[in-house]
């Protein structure tokens, strides 16, 4: 058990529609990522962000926006929801920025229709 | 380049055999290169790590074998049961442990 959790689990939205997903990173980390995952492929580095700031980010359009809040945890937002935005979405924590192991949640679904 | 490949995209092995899964990457900035092990519907799990200064690491039954001159890395699993049947990923990094970059995947079958 990681202590990661990522709600909700499963999603169904209609394209052009906005969506939140939320994760709640493991008791005193203070980095959290997210990750997309399409089926049949390895997760993608969307973006990191480290005591409420933001530490980088992928290869994904504005569009795709996050939030880190005071007690680390953190929210992916993504607007104008396209068909291929449909894939599972991963938070990873870590207790610090550097050197140290990411723990995934169990992902978030995300299903446009 | 940010690619890490992946290869196999699926590997079929006897129960007791050797699991043997490649990475290769093109980017010499990297110097984390994790294992993750994936469950349908679960999140990826960390199986073992391992930093360019070393060429072996060995948890148990899985080994990983680095060659920083060739750019490749590969996980072997040791006497392979039923319960490695999942997906794995390798994953390299320039950032500790953030900012993943992952390969395909292969998934894996042991055969009982």
């Amino acid at each position: 058990e990681t202590g990661v959790t990522q709600s909700p689990t499963h999603l169904i939205k209609t394209r052009g529609q906005q969506v939140t997903l939320r994760c709640s990173s493991q008791s005193g980390h203070n980095t959290v990522s997210w990750y997309q995952q399409a089926l049949g492929q390895g997760p993608q580095f969307i973006f990191q962000y480290y005591r409420e700031e933001e530490n980088g980010r992928g290869n994904f359009p504005p569009r795709f926006s996050g939030l880190q809040f005071p007690n680390y945890s953190s929210e992916l937002n993504v607007n104008a929801l396209e068909l291929d935005d449909s894939a599972l979405y991963l938070c990873a924590s870590s207790l610090t920025l550097m050197n140290t192991e990411a723990f995934f949640g169990q992902g978030t679904r995300l299903t446009v229709v | 380049q940010q690619q890490v490949k992946q290869s196999p995209q699926s590997l079929i092995v006897q129960k007791g055999g050797i699991s043997i899964i490649n990475c290769a990457y093109e980017n010499t900035a990297f110097d984390y290169f994790p294992w993750y092990q994936q469950f349908p519907g679960k999140g990826p799990a960390l199986l073992i790590a391992i930093r360019p200064d070393v060429s072996e690491k060995k948890e148990g039954r899985f080994t990983i074998s680095f060659n920083k001159s060739a750019k490749q890395f590969s996980l072997h699993i040791m006497d392979s049961q039923p319960g490695d049947s999942a997906t794995y990923f390798c994953a390299a990094s320039g950032q500790g442990a953030q900012k993943l970059v992952f390969g395909q995947g292969t998934r894996l079958t042991i055969n009982p």
